[in-house]
């Protein structure tokens, strides 16, 4: 039981690359979420989504493009990488209110040069 | 504007003792809470939550307290021992149907052995 997959765990990109960080849950979860970790600034919710064909924007969405064309996939896409994108990425999914609350992936380690 | 904060970035308790981790929220409308804790180089795992409805749930040497009027909510870990050692984030949430939550910046708890 893989639970949430995050893919790639780590990545160093040029400033202006772009690239797809992918989560995979095998739950059936309805909702899914993007979050970044940085020093002193805890988890930020980036975008999620409620479920399969819908997406919206979280606390600090800009920069960030999503899609969810799966129930089991949510995708984060870099268009053009900034340095102020490093970051730890967490993808979380859960089932709904009172369920216990996200399950987690292991996150993506994003180093943007 | 930090709607959740965690004013103590780190705490040293001695193994046995119990350890009390604060948080305070300012957005009233909040009625959902959780607490994760997060190991380095791993995802946030759900620790325990706790409903507006309620103002204290255990599970263990885990309890939560919520305390609406000061909006302020506490983790209390006892005994601690060394594997509680890690960072501790607590989480709030409204009930608007998303679930998204917000995140504290954490508290990182050391036990002492």
């Amino acid at each position: 039981n893989a639970g949430v997959t995050q893919t790639p765990k780590f990545r160093v990109l040029k400033t202006g690359q772009s690239m797809t960080l992918l989560c995979a849950q095998d739950m059936n979860h309805e909702y899914m979420y993007w979050y970044r970790q940085d020093p002193g600034m805890g988890l930020r919710l980036i975008h999620y989504s409620v479920g399969e064909g819908t997406t919206a924007k979280g606390e600090v969405p800009d920069g960030y493009n999503v899609s969810r064309l799966k129930k089991q996939n949510f995708l984060l896409g870099l268009e053009s990488a900034a340095p102020s994108q490093t970051s730890v990425y967490f993808c979380a999914s859960a089932r709904g209110q009172g369920s216990g609350g996200y399950t987690f992936g292991s996150g993506t380690r994003l180093t943007v040069v | 504007d930090q709607q959740v904060k965690q004013n103590s970035p780190s705490l040293s308790v001695q193994e046995g003792r119990i350890s009390i981790l604060n948080c305070d929220y300012t957005n009233s409308m909040f009625d959902y809470f959780l607490w994760y804790k997060k190991y380095p180089a791993e995802g946030p795992t759900f620790l325990i939550s706790i409903s507006s409805i309620k103002d204290k749930n255990e599970d263990g040497r885990f309890t939560v307290f919520l305390n609406k009027s000061a909006k302020h909510l506490s983790l209390h870990i006892v005994p601690s021992q060394p594997g509680d050692s890690a960072v501790y984030f607590c989480a709030a949430s409204a009930s608007t149907g998303t679930y998204k939550y917000i995140f504290g910046t954490g508290t990182r708890l050391k036990v002492l052995a």
